[in-house]
Parts: structure tokens; sequence; C-alpha cells
């Protein structure tokens, strides 16, 4: 069963306008960590956030904020004022803590954010 | 810090030969590496587990035969995929966890294609 789910696969926008990536992950640990990268065309992964599973408390990093609610298992993530640079594909990931889990990323589908001018 | 090398980020090779892929730490100990593939316009996908000094745990479905990792130092493991063939070509990035932190430093990738 897929652990993490990106539903929306591509997501296109103006440039200044708001978007927001959907995540929701599954998981029977109760230690858990949870990651976005982005990834441009380049194909670099970019760190963006890591989030444990004790700390629901919202991020904001510049333009950044992520949303952490436990009860519907979701970590969503907002680009404020998109810029065309913000075109990329975006991944939420999840690393479990079970002996055979722990370490490996278990990555979603991705979202692919086009942000034109 | 926590920089991951990763090279060469792309090669060409025909069907039929051995392509080897280097990830090295640069400043941290790597205790634990990942290698992951992905196909164009699809997510990441986990290969193979590998820790220094021990043999790689491979994920099901991944040909141990096929693609061999081998990390033989604290700041280095490899992945030789062997007789290549052109569904082989695929984007490979390496991802390195140390002990002192709980993080993933992930390399800049190598896109393999196989003519």
């Amino acid at each position: 069963a897929q652990k993490v789910t990106q539903a929306q696969t591509e997501i296109s926008v103006v440039e200044k306008e708001d978007v927001t990536l959907d995540c929701v992950y599954e998981t029977r640990d109760t230690t858990y960590y949870l990651f976005w990268y982005k990834q441009p065309p380049s194909g670099e992964l970019v760190f963006l956030i890591r989030r444990n599973s004790f700390d629901e408390q919202n991020e904001i990093s510049g333009r950044y904020s992520w949303n952490f609610q436990k009860s519907t298992s979701s970590f969503n993530f907002t680009i404020t004022a998109s810029q065309v640079v913000d075109s990329a594909v975006y991944f939420c990931a999840l690393s479990e803590s079970t002996t055979d889990s722990w370490g490996k990323l278990q990555f979603g589908a991705g979202t692919q954010v086009v942000v034109t001018p | 810090g926590a920089v991951v090398s990763q090279h060469p980020s792309r090669v060409i090779c025909k069907s039929g030969t051995s392509v080897k892929i280097e990830c090295r730490s640069l400043d941290f100990q790597a205790t634990t590496m990942f290698w992951y593939r992905q196909f164009p316009k699809q997510s990441l996908m986990l290969m193979a587990t590998s820790n220094e000094g021990s043999k790689a745990t491979y994920e099901q479905g991944v040909e141990k035969d096929k693609f061999l990792i081998n990390h033989a130092s604290l700041t280095l493991s490899t992945l030789t995929v062997t007789s290549a063939h052109p569904e082989d070509s695929s984007f490979y990035i390496c991802s390195a966890k140390g002990d002192s932190y709980y993080g993933y430093t992930f390399g800049s990738g190598t896109r393999l294609t196989v003519v």
C-alpha cells in the first residue's frame, strides 16, 4: 500500500498566486519523520523541511509554509506569492522507525508545479 | 556541511557493458547509503540500502546481480549496473546518512542512457 499520497499530479498557477500541495501519509509508527523535497529540471533533490511526528507546530520559512496535522495524517506545503523559479516537482516523503524501515525514505508520486509569468 | 558528491552526472553506454556510479560523502561519515532509481516523470524508488562493511539489502524486485552495490568505506559507495540494457536507462540518485544527525543528504544524480 502506498504510504505517501500526493494526489495532485500537476498544479499550474500564475506568478504571485499561492499554491498548496497536499500530502497524506500512512503509518502505524508513533515515531516517524516527514520531509519535503524540491526537484528542479536539473534533477537534484533540494531539501526543504524535515518534521518529526512529535512536533506538530506549523512552520514558515520565507514564502514556504507547512501545515502538519496528525489527526488527518497530512503534511501540506504552501508556497506564497509563487515565482517562476518555484517551478519544479515537489516530493513529500516519509521515514518510519521500524527496524526494517529505519532510515528508508518513501516518496510520494510528486506534484509538478508550473508557475507562469 | 553534509555534502554528497555523485558522479558521473551523465553517462551513455552501449548495451551489454557495465557502468559504475560513485557516491562520496565529503565532510561526514556515511554509515548508511541508499540508492534510488527514478524513471521519467515518476517518483524515486528505493533500490537498496548499504551499510559500511556489510552486504547491501535490496528491495523486492531489484536484481542483486544486476545492480552491484559496494560500500567499502564510510565515505564511498558504488553502484555498478552490470550488462546494462536500454530498460536500465534511468536517473540514479544516492543518499547518505550519518549518525550525527537524522537527515539525508542526496547526491546530484546520474542520468544513465543505454544505447
